[in-house]
């Protein structure tokens, strides 16, 4: 099936440091959206972006749908313990069922203190 | 209020056997979907109803995966003869509308079933 690629798979950063991470698809999304999941927990939705070129804030998360509908990124700025988790990208397509998202193989975020 | 919620949270089964698991999606959520999250993996669509009616059922692995939601509301998924290779968690999601268009609308993630199959 249709997969995007993220990366990267894990980061082992210092506290305060800024983080980025991408996610390419060989196809064009419409809809791009980043997740977070804590262990044992369900994904939570961080940022949702809708037009290709759009620059959306949320706090200290920013991501950008790609120009080019096949890619998105996310950057993280100043991390801090909280951080910690594991940040999937996902992608609505505009030739699948409306609702189907695709999800990134995720990248593992570590901090050390 | 209640977010998403799914029972049980953890479930062991031996190979061969039947398993039930249940999601109550966020009270007044139109859309519920179903994924598959494998091991280190991110999470892979299953299936998608609007109220009770099942609009997509592509992502089901086999016709051993079978889900309902008789009512518009509570939703099950069901494996039968289930295999090791079933093991995943099982996340549920809702959503308040479906949009069909270019924008979406968010869906809230259940903690999710983890099933180990022995």
């Amino acid at each position: 099936g249709q997969q995007l690629n993220q990366s990267p798979q894990s980061m082992f950063i210092q506290e305060g440091e800024d983080v980025s991470m991408n996610c390419t698809s060989s196809s064009i999304f419409n809809t791009w959206l980043w997740y977070k999941q804590d262990p044992g927990e369900g994904p939570v939705l961080l940022i949702a972006l809708y037009k290709a070129g759009e620059l959306t804030s949320n706090g200290r998360l920013t991501a950008q749908f790609g120009i080019t509908r096949k890619d998105s990124f996310l950057n993280i700025s100043a991390s801090i313990p909280s951080d910690v988790g594991i940040y999937f990208c996902a992608g609505l397509t505009p030739f699948q069922g409306a609702q189907k998202l695709v999800f990134g193989q995720g990248t593992r975020l570590t901090i050390n203190p | 209020g209640a977010g998403v919620s799914q029972s049980p949270r953890y479930k062991v089964a031996k190979r061969g056997q039947d398993v039930a698991l249940r999601c109550d999606p966020i009270s007044g959520h139109v859309s519920l979907f179903w994924y598959q999250q494998a091991l280190g993996q991110g999470p892979e669509f299953l299936t998608y109803f609007q109220n009770e009616a099942q609009l997509d059922k592509s992502g089901l692995p086999s016709d051993r995966f079978f889900a309902e939601r008789p009512e518009g509301s509570v939703s099950t998924l069901k494996i039968q003869r289930t295999q090791q290779e079933d093991s995943a968690v099982y996340l549920c999601a809702s959503s308040l509308f479906s949009s069909g268009g270019a924008f979406t609308d968010t869906q809230y993630f259940g903690p999710g079933t983890r099933l180990t199959v022995l």
